[in-house]
């Protein structure tokens, strides 16, 4: 069984740009997460969905930051004008239901300028 | 506030000796511990968990001591391996809702 997957693994930006990171939870997986994991932090919840819902969204910083996950499968997070603070891994994980395991893919490393 | 507190950023053990890695809770509710095993490059993975109405919680080499009164917990790492150098995050939800991650002990095994 094929784990959660992300893309790209690294970005590298100036501050203002946008970036958008993509996560294919692993299949039947109806939760998916999105952490950032600042350097030598542990993994803080941005934002949650069960299936296309948004769940908890209120540590995902509203005006610069958005998530989706449009079919209840795969999900985009997207960064619209980058600040050095952003510079963190942006981590994806998913589980098959509230009682379950997370499963938590690479991540993206985010490095900004 | 910090929901999940390590006490140790880092720890250095001989190979064969006993890692033991602390951590405490703020809130009461929380009912579920898992510890998650962070390699470079890597996202976290579950190690072990244990849930509040167990003291103890055994598997292999690992064990979670934990302790509802004080509010804390510990792993053990028995025999601690090479390859047990990585970083562990020790983690609470309340009825398997949000988790919160402490900020990790990096653990290093010398050989």
């Amino acid at each position: 069984e094929a784990g959660v997957t992300q893309s790209p693994r690294y970005a590298v930006l100036q501050e203002g740009q946008a970036v958008s990171f993509w996560c294919d939870p692993i299949s039947g997986h109806d939760t998916l997460y999105w952490y950032q994991q600042p350097r030598d932090q542990g993994p803080q919840l941005l934002v949650y969905f069960r299936d296309e819902a948004v769940i908890d969204n209120s540590q995902l910083p509203s005006d610069r930051f958005s998530a989706v996950r449009p079919k209840g499968t795969n999900s985009t997070l997207k960064i619209q004008s980058a600040k050095q603070g952003d510079t963190a891994t942006y981590l994806c994980a998913s589980r098959v239901n509230n009682y379950a395991e997370q499963f938590f893919g690479p991540g993206t490393r985010l490095t900004v300028l | 506030q910090q929901q999940v507190r390590q006490s140790s950023q880092s720890l250095t053990v001989w190979e064969g000796e006993t890692a033991i890695l602390n951590c405490s809770y703020e809130n009461s509710a929380f009912d579920y511990f898992p510890w998650y095993q962070q390699f470079p490059g890597e996202g976290p993975a579950l190690l072990i968990a244990i849930r509040s109405v167990s003291d103890k919680k055994e598997d292999g080499r690992f064990t979670i001591f934990f302790n509802k009164r004080e509010k804390n917990l510990s792993l053990h790492i028995k025999d601690s391996q090479p390859g047990d150098s990585a970083t562990y995050f020790c983690a609470a939800s309340e009825s398997n809702n949000r988790i919160f991650f402490g900020d990790g002990t990096q653990l290093v095994v010398k050989p």
